[in-house]
């Protein structure tokens, strides 16, 4: 089935350094969703991107959904001590809606 | 916003007992729900989707046996996990589709950790 990699597996940032996180796929994907664990918390839905080429915004969080729809990536501007969780895409895989299979995660840690 | 509750939020079994965890959705009815089990530092894998009514759908390599779900109504599903071992350990997390205009969103479950001694 379809699968998706994601990286980088951690990633550590001073304080209000950027953050990119990237998706990538072998095949077109219908669309792509974005999810926050906080330690020890559950996920918590952030966006899901539908259209080639979207690029949607939420404060200092940009996703974008590449143009042959294989791709995607979060990206954090100026992280925040807030920021820190593992970010999840994760596909929906059909047949049933939210069906999801999710990417291994990016961890973020934002040092102060 | 949508609520999902999961309970108990942990619980100590010795091996060889069962477990029952229960999933609800507090402020909406959901056809579906869907089960995942996540290990430490580890993505969520998706179990199984639970409907109401009728059977579990379980994905492949998950036993159907050792996992019984039962989606009673549409606000309560369950998942027992029969005669846990220790590798049964993990985090157990649910979640519930609610639709929302043109698009369904997932709402997830606050999640159980489930210690098998």
């Amino acid at each position: 089935g379809q699968q998706v990699m994601q990286i980088p597996q951690y990633q550590h940032v001073q304080e209000g350094e950027d953050f990119t996180t990237y998706c990538n796929s072998s095949t077109t994907l219908s669309n792509i969703q974005w999810y926050k664990q906080r330690p020890g918390g559950h996920p918590v839905f952030l966006i899901q991107l539908v259209k080639s080429g979207e690029v949607k915004k939420q404060k200092r969080l940009t996703f974008q959904f590449g143009e042959a729809k294989k791709n995607s990536s979060l990206h954090i501007t100026a992280t925040q001590t807030t920021d820190v969780g593992t970010y999840f895409c994760a596909l929906d895989r059909g047949s049933t809606l939210g069906r999801l299979y999710f990417g291994r995660g990016t961890q973020l840690t934002v040092w102060p | 916003g949508a609520v999902v509750s999961q309970h108990p939020s942990w619980v100590i079994c010795k091996s060889g007992t069962s477990v029952k965890i229960e999933c609800r959705s507090l402020d909406f009815q959901a056809t579906t729900m869907f089960w995942y089990r996540q290990f430490p530092k580890q993505s969520l894998m998706l179990m199984a989707t639970s409907n109401e009514g009728s059977k579990a759908t379980y994905e492949q390599g998950v036993e159907k046996d050792k996992f019984l779900i039962n989606h009673a109504s549409l606000t309560l599903s369950t998942l027992t996990v029969t005669s846990a071992h220790p590798e049964d350990s993990s985090f157990y997390i649910c979640s519930a589709s609610r639709l929302a205009g043109y698009t369904d969103t997932q709402y997830f479950g606050p999640g159980t950790r489930l210690t098998v001694l």
